[in-house]
């Protein structure tokens, strides 16, 4: 079946430093999706990625769908304590509707 | 605020009660979904609803029943859960049931089985 694979697991940084984590598929996804999650709470959408090379922000937060369409990255500029959370991406292949979601990417940051 | 509003929030429930889920979405959306979120697992893909209409049961014990009366709302009916049952169940919503639709979830329901 498909996999998508998340990485790193976890993450711990400094306050301001920038973040990068990143998904890869072993298929081909026409949207990508960027979801983060605070403990308690169900995850809420940062990005969403549409086509090939599509590069997006929003606000700190920068995503890219890769190239090759089977992997995207999500950097975080400047980190601050609140970016605490766990980080979800998820793929899509044309002609589906099920999203293929990620193990997650758990950050904390120290201040 | 995403526009997914999910109660209760936490339930603790033993083995032979019977309760529900919640879930209403505010974003006049035609898809609706039901996703179980377990530790250290990816989501997993419960139950789609498309205007109203079952479209998927991703191999779901017959303990969980779930139920869209009309395309705003939808519901999990739960009755003689199992303790390994115990998880946070998401609803979301889409637009459209269709690839390069955005998924829009609730806060989730923590589930407590004892």
């Amino acid at each position: 079946g498909q996999q998508l694979n998340q990485s790193p697991q976890s993450m711990f940084i400094q306050e301001g430093e920038d973040v990068s984590m990143n998904c890869t598929s072993s298929s081909i996804f026409n949207t990508w999706l960027w979801y983060k999650q605070d403990p308690g709470e169900g995850p809420v959408l940062l990005i969403a990625l549409y086509k090939a090379g599509e590069l997006t922000s929003n606000g700190r937060l920068t995503a890219q769908f890769g190239i090759t369409r089977k992997d995207s990255f999500l950097n975080i500029s400047a980190s601050i304590p609140s970016d605490v959370g766990i980080y979800f991406c998820a793929g899509i292949t044309s002609g589906t509707y099920k999203y293929i979601f990620g193990t997650g990417t758990r950050l904390k940051v120290l201040a | 605020e995403t526009g997914v509003t999910q109660t209760p929030r936490h339930l603790v429930m033993g083995m032979t009660n019977k309760k529900s889920l919640k879930c209403e979405q505010h974003l006049g959306h035609n898809a609706m979904y039901w996703y179980k979120q377990s530790a250290k697992k990816p989501l997993e893909l419960m139950f789609v609803y498309n205007f109203k209409e079952q479209t998927e049961n991703n191999s779901v014990p017959s303990r969980f029943s779930p139920e869209c009366p009309n395309s705003s709302h939808l519901f999990l009916h739960l009755h003689t859960l199992q303790p390994e049952d115990s998880a946070l169940y998401l609803c979301a919503s889409s637009q459209e049931m269709a690839s390069g639709n955005t998924i829009y979830f609730g806060e989730g329901s923590w589930l407590t089985v004892v």
